[in-house]
């Protein structure tokens, strides 16, 4: 099973600054990786998949990179509706299909 | 506009089997790459991928919860069920249904990201 990694566990950050978040995989996964926003009591919201390719109606502040085992989902300037918990996912090899244990992103 | 809903017992009792029922529209399950999935979150945590079941009745089920998972579709009334057996307290979650549209993309792979969520269903496994 490829076990993902999320960090930090916690990031606080003011509007209009730039939030950086990692996830790392226990193994190589391409770029088979998706990021999803999580609002309290809300569903999971695909924000990015192929690793960088926002999903429809994602506005362009949102961005992904990497390949292999390191990615990183960055909002360039913050606006008070991102806050939430963020989540990877990887694709490359299943089942499972797994997530990491989330990225809480707080506005300062 | 796809959307999906889960509907089940809030309530469950230890040992007991669970079982939850999605129903969705705006696709079929019969089209070609066309998945749908179960996935859970206990209280303040992370997402589980638990079961998915695909267009040609493919079924893919998590190893560490492969022999209490069953999952199956009714094409004609665009619904999934999943149950789920011996249920526990540490089974207590909300229990969501989400979409796969299997893709191929430029480096021939296949995507299975989840594109569409139901809203969820709280599930309390208590006595």
């Amino acid at each position: 099973e490829i076990v993902m990694t999320q960090s930090p566990a916690t990031l606080s950050v003011s509007p209009g600054e730039r939030a950086t978040l990692s996830c790392r995989a226990s193994q190589s996964v391409g770029t088979n990786l998706a990021w999803y926003q999580q609002k309290p009591g809300q569903a999971p919201r695909l924000l990015i998949y192929g690793a960088s390719t926002r999903a429809t109606g994602i506005p362009a502040r949102f961005s992904g990179r990497g390949s292999g085992t390191e990615f990183t989902l960055t909002i360039s300037s913050l606006q008070s509706e991102d806050f939430g918990v963020y989540y990877c996912q990887q694709y490359n090899d299943w089942p499972p299909l797994t997530f990491g244990q989330g990225t809480k992103l707080e506005i300062k | 506009q796809v959307t999906l809903r889960e509907s089940g017992p809030a309530l469950v009792k230890p040992t007991q089997t669970l079982t939850l029922t999605c129903t969705f529209s705006g696709f079929s399950l019969s089209s070609n790459g066309m998945c749908v999935n179960w996935i859970r979150q206990p209280p303040g945590k992370a997402l589980e991928w638990l079961a998915l079941i695909d267009w040609v009745d493919g079924k893919y089920y998590s190893p560490s919860l492969r022999t209490r998972l069953s999952i199956s579709k009714d094409t004609s009334k665009n619904q999934v069920v999943l149950t789920m057996a011996n249920m526990d307290p540490v089974d207590t979650g909300t229990y969501f249904c989400a979409r796969i549209r299997r893709e191929r993309d430029s480096g021939g792979h296949y995507s299975y990201y989840f594109d569409s969520w139901g809203q969820g269903t709280l599930v309390t496994v208590s006595s």
